[in-house]
């Protein structure tokens, strides 16, 4: 049969602007989430995590929001840069899958100079 | 420090060809994970080891697949007899425990390509 690919989700900006990239999770027993970033050839990259009691983390240029009521994860980038341009996935794990990473789709940032 | 180190980072064989991948952790790390990335299927869960327990072996697609751990360090999946659509990046990565408090850490993975 065809193979059909995933489509994306995309988010273009400009550079220095602030990048908001959003992430819906399915599993109400997840407890633990992580952002990964993904450049052309490369594995997934850690940036962020954040564990269910707490709804929100800083990191460099970073912030990650979570809300447990409607199971809804957001990556902030603040003042983003070129280098930013990558896929961004969101990941969950907890509950009876321990160890086990369920992925987003993952979502395309294009950062224009 | 050196990351999680994956070999070859590119694979071609043809249909029906064994094919064994390698992965060498983040060294002091206990765990070990295996996933694969296609474009039909995004990234998904395959195998993962956790210090001498047995694995969780719940993601592997089927019995064509397996891996072994040696030693709690490195790990290789083989894959048996294999079909156009195996074929997909596979990525390694490895935490401190396998509890899900702790990031795992991926290498870049191996491009298999099946004729």
């Amino acid at each position: 049969g065809e193979s059909v690919g995933l489509h994306l989700p995309t988010l273009s900006v400009q550079e220095g602007d602030n990048s908001i990239i959003n992430c819906a999770y399915s599993n109400s027993a997840s407890d633990y989430f992580i952002w990964y970033k993904q450049e052309s050839g490369k594995g997934p990259q850690f940036i962020i995590d954040i564990r269910s009691n707490m709804d929100k983390r800083q990191g460099q240029r970073v912030t990650v929001l979570l809300n447990k009521t409607v199971k809804h994860l957001s990556l902030q980038i603040a003042a983003t840069q070129p280098g930013d341009s990558a896929v961004y996935f969101c990941a969950e794990t907890g509950g009876t899958s321990y160890g086990k990473l369920t992925f987003g789709q993952g979502t395309i940032l294009t950062v224009h100079p | 420090g050196a990351g999680v180190s994956q070999s070859p980072s590119n694979k071609v064989t043809e249909k029906g060809k064994d094919v064994e991948l390698r992965c060498d952790p983040i060294s002091g790390h206990t765990a070990l994970y295996w996933y694969r990335q296609s474009l039909g299927q995004g990234l998904e869960f395959l195998i993962y080891f956790q210090g001498n327990s047995a694995p969780d072996k719940s993601g592997l697609p089927s019995d064509r697949f397996s891996a072994e751990r040696t030693g709690g360090s490195v790990s290789t999946l083989t894959i048996q007899r294999t079909q156009q659509e195996d074929s997909a990046v596979y990525l390694c990565a490895s935490s401190l425990v396998w509890n899900s408090n702790q990031p795992q850490h991926f290498g870049d993975g191996t491009r298999l390509s099946i004729l």
